[in-house]
């Protein structure tokens, strides 16, 4: 079956350090995948996605994503985090008939 | 103005009620979704549409029903709401061409 575990519910990061988001996807093809962020009382935003190509991918607000076959994984990271990046976090691959299959989230929080 | 937007943003209702959720876009999009998010489980598909005659059931459609009254209309409704309705509902776009979804900003319903 398709899914999508993100295996850290809380990360709390300090301002100005790197930042790793964990997702691993369970999916038979080759997949399409996607990182949104939902900020406080906002919609989700598309932060970044990979379809084919370069496994190292490249999106807004200085997050990069790469995709590794091996490890069935697609970890979002940033090398400096900003206050604003506080968000939850949503990792999510391409089903079947283009239905999005999410993770549970992770919440980062950001101290000072 | 924002591409997708979705009505009421917030909503309070009692057990038994029937509410609509409605959701409008001007990205000229075909397909339309709808998901619910709680907490801790992400977001799950609850009904989707690939143009105005073709309305498909997600993962999580009982108790739901929807109505594509235009391209660029897509509502969803609760005939009868019970608390365990409760939750964050969004409502995304996409294009056929593209596997990218865009979603509007959130629909937070209580059911008490």
């Amino acid at each position: 079956a398709q899914s999508v575990t993100q295996p850290d519910i809380h990360i709390t990061v300090s301002e100005g350090a790197s930042l790793e988001l964990r997702c691993n996807y369970s999916y038979g093809a080759t997949p399409y995948l996607f990182w949104y962020v939902q900020s406080p009382g906002q919609g989700l935003q598309l932060l970044l996605k990979y379809f084919s190509g370069d496994t190292l991918v490249q999106g807004i607000k200085g997050f990069e994503a790469e995709f590794k076959r091996s490890q069935s994984s697609f970890n979002l990271r940033k090398p400096s985090v900003h206050w604003s990046d506080a968000a939850e976090y949503f990792c999510a691959v391409l089903g079947g008939y283009n239905k999005l299959i999410f993770g549970a989230g992770t919440r980062l929080a950001v101290h000072p | 103005d924002a591409d997708v937007t979705q009505t009421p943003r917030n909503r309070i209702t009692k057990t038994g009620k029937r509410i609509m959720l409605e959701c409008s876009q001007t990205k000229g999009h075909d397909r339309m979704y709808w998901y619910r998010q709680d907490p801790g489980l992400g977001l799950r598909l609850i009904y989707y549409s690939f143009d105005v005659k073709d309305i498909n059931k997600g993962e999580i459609s009982d108790g739901y029903s929807v109505s594509r009254q235009a391209q660029a209309k897509f509502s969803l409704s609760l005939e009868s709401a019970i608390p365990n309705q409760t939750a964050l509902y969004f409502c995304a776009t996409g294009r056929l061409d593209t596997d990218t979804q865009y979603f509007g900003p959130g629909t937070r319903l209580t059911v008490l």
